[in-house]
Order: structure tokens, then C-alpha cells, then sequence
């Protein structure tokens, strides 16, 4: 099977302008959860998505939105960036949604800076 | 809130010998879900090991072993044989069974194996 695909792989920005990253899970996933990492703060959740629906989502502000496709494609979408937006966003998937001791397989990430 | 603590930001290790990397955690729950991530340079974050709170029992995965110590809330990574492959950011991490289970990662530890 392929793993989880994340594109673009590199993203550079401007501040204020709004970006859309893609992640495409595991065949047959349905479950997909974006994290950014950043050297600073490390690894954060940003939202879980299960069926089109976001069931979790992380303390980060209203900017960070995301959506799921009904083939489990996702998209996370960050408006008026700002500069400690710049981090790497991981996506991983899992096959269901609720069993935490499901593994998480994540992908390569996008590495978005923001000048 | 849970939070997961990883005090030791490097560790290093010669090849063939045993390093141990610390993690301990807090939380008010008594079921939940431990795991141990690799971040090798550059590459994707892959799961090595999982441990489910309940299991008295002491999750092994070939040269990967943890202890965990419920009650001190703390789960240790245990590398035997170290190779060269090892070298990686080391991330604990921390999964709810219940409720809003996104994960939470410690701060990672960066393993050094020397030749």
C-alpha cells in the first residue's frame, strides 16, 4: 500500500497571505489528523477528521481550518498567515476513529515558511 | 490537561550497547494508550512502540522494550543492540481512550549512535 502523501512538500510565504496544504491517507483510512510541529513547541494537534467531520480539534486559533473529501483526501487551510505559522504540518491517518490505540501512520509533512 | 514530559532533549549511545530514553506523563485517567515515536533525519515519523495503560505486562518489539510504571506515571524506552539506523528524534506520546483522544507528544529526544 502507499503511505500517506502530504503535498506540497515546501511552501514559502508571505505574511498575510493564506495557504491550502493536501494529505491523502492510507488507502482505506478514514480517519486524518494534522499536527505541526515546530522546534519551539514541538508536536501540537490541530484537528481529527473521521467521515467528512472534524471530531477533535486542538487549541490553535480560528486562521487553521481543514475539511475532508468523501474519498479521505484532506486539505488545512491557514488564512492571514503570520510568521510563527512557518512549522512543519504532518498529516497521519488511521483506519477508524476513537480506538487511540490505533497506530498513526504519518506522512513526510510540508514545510511551510513564512517570510 | 495530560502532558507528556521528555527530560533528556539528546542522548547518545555507542552502537552494540543499551540506552534507555525517559518519558513520564500526567494525567487523572486510568485508561489511556503510550506509544513511542521515530523521527529519523528527514524522514517520516514511524510508530515503534505501544503500550495500552491497562496491560500490566511490558510491551517488547525486538530490540525495543519499554517499563512502565503506572503508578509513577512513567513509561521508558529501552534500545538494545544500538545501531547506527537508531539515530532519530524520539518522541512519547499520549493517547486518551476516551473522549477528545488526539494524541500528546513529549518534546522528543534526539538519540545519537556512535560508531
Amino acid at each position: 500500500k502507499a503511505g500517506v502523501t502530504q503535498t506540497p512538500r515546501y511552501l514559502i510565504k508571505t505574511r498575510g497571505q493564506q495557504v491550502t496544504l493536501s494529505c491523502s491517507p492510507i488507502s482505506g483510512h478514514r480517519s486524518v489528523s494534522w499536527y505541526q510541529q515546530t522546534p519551539g513547541q514541538g508536536l501540537q494537534f490541530l484537528f481529527e477528521y473521521f467521515s467528512e467531520t472534524q471530531r477533535n480539534k486542538g487549541n490553535f486559533p480560528g486562521r487553521f481550518s481543514g475539511r475532508q473529501f468523501s474519498n479521505s483526501r484532506s486539505e488545512m487551510n491557514v488564512s492571514t498567515l503570520e510568521l510563527g505559522d512557518s512549522a512543519l504540518y504532518l498529516c497521519a491517518s488511521s483506519p477508524l476513529l476513537g480506538t487511540g490505540y490505533n497506530e498513526q501512520f504519518f506522512g513526510p509533512g510540508t514545510r511551510l515558511t513564512v517570510l | 490537561a495530560q502532558t507528556v514530559t521528555q527530560s533528556q532533549p539528546e542522548m547518545s549511545v555507542q552502537e552494540a550497547e543499551t540506552v534507555t530514553l525517559s518519558c513520564t506523563y500526567d494525567t487523572s485517567e486510568s485508561d489511556y494508550y503510550l506509544f513511542w515515536y521515530k523521527q529519523p533525519p528527514s524522514r517520516q515519523m514511524i510508530l515503534v512502540i505501544r503500550q495500552e495503560a491497562y496491560k500490566q505486562q511490558n510491551a517488547t518489539e525486538n530490540r525495543f522494550s519499554v517499563n512502565f510504571q503506572k503508578a509513577a506515571k512513567s513509561f521508558s524506552l529501552k534500545i538494545s543492540d544500538s545501531q547506527l539506523g537508531d539515530a532519530a528524534m524520539y518522541f512519547c506520546a499520549y493517547r486518551s481512550r476516551e473522549g477528545n483522544n488526539d494524541m500528546r507528544f513529549g518534546a522528543g529526544t534526539r538519540l545519537t549512535v556512535k560508531p
